[in-house]
Order: structure tokens, then sequence, then C-alpha cells
């Protein structure tokens, strides 16, 4: 069975500190991965989508950034948090080819100060 | 371009009663239609996914049929029950594998 992990549960982090946020898909080889940000009370919005390695697309920047270093993980990143970045981070997978469904992670809270 | 309309923000039904929750959608394509719910500070979860073919899928009580003509994928359950009490994401996928559009939300409490 497939497992999607992410770091960290949650943070509190100073406006115009760095952000790294952590994804990793067990049990799939070659998924393909998303980054969404949920705002409180908001609905979901899809940042980026990686369908292989070294490859990432932006749907909506938000200041932030996205890599894909190996097939099971997916990082989001930034080197100034803004207080507008504080939210709901959920990474996503789906199977490679032919089908749609995604699968969410656990998420990551972010408060920015 | 793509899009999900969801209709009613909050929701609040007693115990036993009927559940709808309308989704609309506008696709350039032939999108799947999904329906994903969330539990408070949970991550949101699979709950519905359209077929390409007539069949109406079902998960948990809940159903929705994907209405080509009228660009529809409302959620429907005969019988509300506390559990239910949930934020319900519609979501649209436009075929391929890239891009996925979430409506607002409909926020559906139930009450005994």
């Amino acid at each position: 069975a497939q497992t999607i992990h992410q770091w960290p549960v949650a943070e509190i982090k100073a406006v115009g500190s760095p952000l790294s946020l952590g994804c990793t898909i067990k049990g799939k080889s070659s998924p393909n991965l998303y980054w969404y940000w949920q705002a409180t009370g908001g609905t979901l919005q899809q940042l980026f989508y990686s369908i292989t390695v070294g490859q990432v697309e932006s749907v909506v920047q938000l200041n932030l950034s996205a890599s894909r270093p190996k097939d099971d993980q997916f990082i989001l990143s930034t080197e100034k948090l803004l207080l507008s970045h504080s939210g709901f981070y959920l990474c996503a997978w789906s199977p490679d080819w032919g089908q749609d469904t995604q699968y969410f992670g656990p998420g990551t809270r972010l408060l920015v100060l | 371009g793509d899009s999900v309309t969801q209709t009613e923000g909050l929701v609040t039904l007693t115990e036993g009663l009927p559940v709808m929750l309308n989704c609309t959608y506008q696709s350039t394509y032939s999108p799947f239609l999904f329906w994903y719910v969330q539990h408070l500070n949970e991550a949101p979860k699979l709950l519905l996914k359209s077929f390409t073919d007539n069949k109406r899928p079902e998960h948990q009580g809940f159903h929705a049929t994907l209405h080509k003509s009228s660009s529809s994928f409302h959620l429907q359950k005969s019988s509300a029950q506390l559990s239910d009490s949930a934020l319900y994401y519609c979501a649209l996928s436009d075929g391929g594998y890239q891009n996925f559009y979430f409506g607002k939300g409909t926020s559906l409490t139930v009450i005994p």
C-alpha cells in the first residue's frame, strides 16, 4: 500500500525567514506529485505539479518554489516568508497514467508571524 | 478556463433528512469530477469519482451522477448522519494529470 508523509506537522515562522516543507511517497514509483495551499476557511489552491524527477510546473506561485530531487520526494520552499503564506499545505499524489484520483497527505500547518 | 462552482457555502440538516450538495462545472474537455470530504483538522479524502460511462459512483451511502448536458455532479445521500458533518469539495480534472480545480467547498453540519 502507498503511504504519503509530510514534514513538519506544523511550523511557526517569522516574516522574512526561509521555509522548507517536505513530502515523501512510499510504495508507488513515478507518481504525479502536487502541492496545494489552503487558507484558513478557504478552498484548495493547486500550487505546483510534477510528473517526473527534476521537473516541476507552476500553477500559482505565491512567491514559493518547488523541487523534486527524488522520485518519491517533493519539496516546497521559499527564501522569504510573507504573512500571506500562512495556511495549510497539502501534498498529494496520483497514479502516473490513465487515472486522475488524488490522494492527499496529512498536511503541514504554517503560521507566519 | 476550467472551473467548479459549488452553491450553498453552509448547509445545516437534521439527522435523517436527505442531503444534496450542488456542483456545476465548466471545462473545455470531458473532465473527471470528484467529491472530496475533509473533516476538521484532517486532509481531504476522496469520496466519489465520476465514471466515463453512465455508472453512478456510490460510497458510504453517498452517490453522484455526472450530467454532461447540465455540467453537473451533485452529491446526494438519502439520510444524513451526524458523522457526515464535514467540508465537502467538488473537484475537476481536465482528463490529464496536471491540473485540478476545486470548488470553494460546502460545509455540512448535521444536527440531532
